[in-house]
């Protein structure tokens, strides 16, 4: 499983943009990125997955460029219920690949 | 579909005690992980099962700790016998056919072993 290296935590104001990057240098080839959410006292949500170029949804984007060695998480105009831990992993879709979780990003957004 | 079911949400037991953690996937999910969560360690994946098989094991930190799949809707994590560094909250989740799709995550055991 490629390895991921996101930033410890992050501090944002509500209404502002956010943007969370992810780097896994040692992706291969049939790898996915996934982004995950956990608020405190519940278990990890999932947000967006994609393979390349740009991904969107209700919640957030998923930019990946070209060499797919980072990905950045893009979270729009953030509320305070954004305050949470956000995971980046990658892996493949194989029946019976593992879901390890690093260390992840600690998002606290203010008023 | 009421999501991953675990039970109990919290148990408070006495070191040396067994503890058994229960856990119901999604219909029709193929893949169940078991985790543990503390401040320290952050989110550990213990074990996890494909079609009821045990896939890796690696996690599971040592010989007190056991889990098993009998079948497609149920799952235990066993800790015999427990210590207060058992301490955590453990969580469940299952995944549909390919891991890596959405995995639904339950709300958790939160195990207090004093």
């Amino acid at each position: 499983l490629a390895k991921t290296t996101q930033p410890i935590s992050m501090d944002s104001y509500e209404g502002q943009e956010v943007n969370i990057t992810c780097s896994h240098n040692n992706i291969a080839t049939n790898d996915y990125i996934t982004w995950y959410q956990q608020f405190p006292s519940q278990g990890p949500r999932f947000i967006i997955q994609g393979y390349k170029t740009k991904v969107t949804n209700e919640v957030a984007s998923l930019f990946i460029p070209a060499d797919r060695k980072s990905s950045t998480l893009s979270l729009p105009r953030v509320s305070l219920s954004d305050t949470a831990v956000y995971y980046c992993l990658v892996g493949g879709h194989q029946a019976g690949t593992a879901l390890i979780f690093g260390k992840g990003t600690t998002l606290s957004v203010s008023s | 579909d009421a999501g991953v079911i675990q039970s109990p949400r919290h148990e408070v037991t006495e070191m040396g005690q067994e503890v058994t953690l229960r856990c119901k996937p999604i219909s029709g999910h193929n893949s169940l992980f078991w985790y543990r969560q503390t401040m320290m360690r952050g989110l550990e994946l213990l074990i996890y099962f494909n079609n009821n098989v045990p896939i890796d094991d690696s996690g599971m930190p040592e010989d007190r700790f056991s889990a098993k799949m009998p079948n497609a809707s149920f799952s235990t994590l066993k800790i015999q016998p427990s210590e207060p560094r058992d301490s955590a909250v453990y969580f469940c989740a299952s995944s549909g056919q390919g891991a890596l799709t959405e995995a639904f995550f339950g709300q958790g055991t939160r195990l207090t072993v004093v």
